[in-house]
């Protein structure tokens, strides 16, 4: 099963900032936060993780809380293109093990 | 570089039909997964490969399902025969001891 929880819908205003919340209250001590995202059609793509600091690309920005019992994505812009289905998932870093995705949430970006 | 490939994207076939499913994963590569996506969940591992190994096929249904990576690089996966519940996007994803598997766009099977 699944170890994080997330709302399973939200809306954004094209342009603003989308602030995805992840619940992870028994994420273990090596395990790192990933972020997949879906868009309709295609399959999942790799965004960001991190450990406990906040992480930046030029996808996201990855906030991880100081218990790390919950983060939160941020698309400092949202596009059009942005409307996908995001993941998060807790694992131990590099390996090869599967991921185990919940359900996600759907972030719609309107115009 | 080449991404994941998969054929066909789209197959219809009727209950009781079998299907098969093919892979390309992105070269060296020597990981390989199969998930299936049920409309309106994530995705669920149905096995996995290291190289031409199975290193997990717990969640496979192996008396309708099967699947094999010949030579560690391409996999198949087929359904006989297939049921209605086994509509679904089939995911193939590849990678290696890093953090980030890629993913195929996923062949959309519909069982009538």
């Amino acid at each position: 099963d699944a170890k994080t929880t997330q709302p399973p819908s939200m809306d954004c205003a094209e342009g603003r900032a989308a602030n995805l919340p992840c619940n992870h209250s028994t994420i273990s001590g090596n395990e790192y936060v990933y972020w997949y995202r879906q868009i309709h059609s295609q399959g999942p793509q790799y965004i960001i993780h991190g450990l406990k600091n906040n992480e930046t690309n030029e996808m996201a920005s990855l906030i991880i809380t100081e218990d790390r019992k919950s983060s939160t994505l941020i698309l400092p812009h949202a596009t059009l293109r942005d409307t996908a289905v995001y993941y998060c998932i807790v694992r131990v870093p590099y390996n090869t093990d599967k991921l185990i995705f919940g359900t996600g949430t759907r972030l719609q970006v309107f115009p | 570089e080449a991404g994941v490939a998969q054929s066909p994207r789209y197959k219809i076939i009727e209950k009781r039909q079998s299907v098969a499913f093919w892979c390309n994963p992105i070269s060296g590569h020597a990981t390989l997964y199969w998930y299936q996506q049920i409309l309106g969940q994530g995705p669920k591992l149905l096995i996995q490969f290291q190289n031409n190994g199975v290193v997990d096929d717990s969640q496979l249904p192996k008396d309708r399902f099967s699947a094999e990576r010949l030579k560690g690089v391409d996999s198949t996966l087929k359904i006989q025969p297939a049921k209605l519940e086994d509509s679904a996007v089939y995911l193939c994803a590849s990678g290696t001891n890093t953090d980030t598997q890629y993913f195929g766009p996923g062949t959309r099977l519909t069982v009538l």
